[in-house]
């Protein structure tokens, strides 16, 4: 039981249409990094936020952003969506000052 | 960059042991993550190495050598419920703390 919760677990969307994940850390992690996980492939850094900033971005577009709130919880919100943006979307919540990141369920979005 | 190779598929017999290997490019590498993932969950953790050589952990064991850019996973004792992929992770704590850079996984298959 790692304590990441994500919601929805699924959802289904067309395309132009946005979207808005959520995500709550588990208790006392300050850090959130989201991934996309498209099928058959690992994880793709997505962004993280650290005390409610922004700490660090991949390579996604600026129509991913996304949101830290104080209680740590976040959320991430897609813009326009694409067919390719159909993935596995996992969070991961840690201590700034630890290593290991524990991974939230997921959620399964579907851009027809 | 960051570059992370793992093969795409393994399969092995309950009993047996497997090696899966991982061989690495990242700048600014801290330490070396495998996770496991079985289908439509999220990734759990299964070891970190900073250090060279060999960490074990009951029925599964990590290694690192970094002045070869390699690592593998070693698992002994299959069962049936190890079937999964298995995900090796660089991380990054030079621009992002703690940012992943995972491969695209290996599907282990364990047979009867």
């Amino acid at each position: 039981e790692t304590g990441v919760t994500q919601s929805p677990t699924h959802l289904i969307k067309t395309r132009g249409q946005q979207v808005t994940l959520r995500c709550s850390s588990q208790s006392g992690h300050n850090t959130v990094s989201w991934y996309q996980q498209a099928l058959g492939q690992g994880p793709q850094f997505i962004f993280q936020y650290y005390r409610e900033e922004e700490n660090g971005r991949g390579n996604f577009p600026p129509r991913f952003s996304g949101l830290q709130f104080p209680n740590y919880s976040s959320e991430l919100n897609v813009n326009a969506l694409e067919l390719d943006d159909s993935a596995l979307y996992l969070c991961a919540s840690s201590l700034v000052e630890e290593d290991e990141q524990f991974f939230g369920p997921g959620t399964r979005l579907t851009v027809l | 960059g960051q570059n992370i190779d793992q093969p795409t598929e393994m399969t092995a017999t309950e009993g047996a042991i497997v090696q899966i290997n991982c061989t690495y490019q990242t700048s600014g590498f801290n330490g070396l993550f495998w996770y496991q993932q079985h289908a439509g969950e999220a990734p759990t953790f299964l070891s970190y190495n900073v250090l060279d050589g060999l960490e074990e952990k009951g029925r599964f064991s990590s290694f690192l050598s970094r002045s070869k850019g390699y690592s593998y996973l070693l698992l002994k004792e299959l069962q049936m419920k190890d079937s999964a992929s298995y995900l090796c992770a660089g991380d990054d704590r030079g621009s992002t703390l703690g940012r992943l850079y995972f491969g695209r996984g290996t599907q282990l298959t364990v047979w009867p």
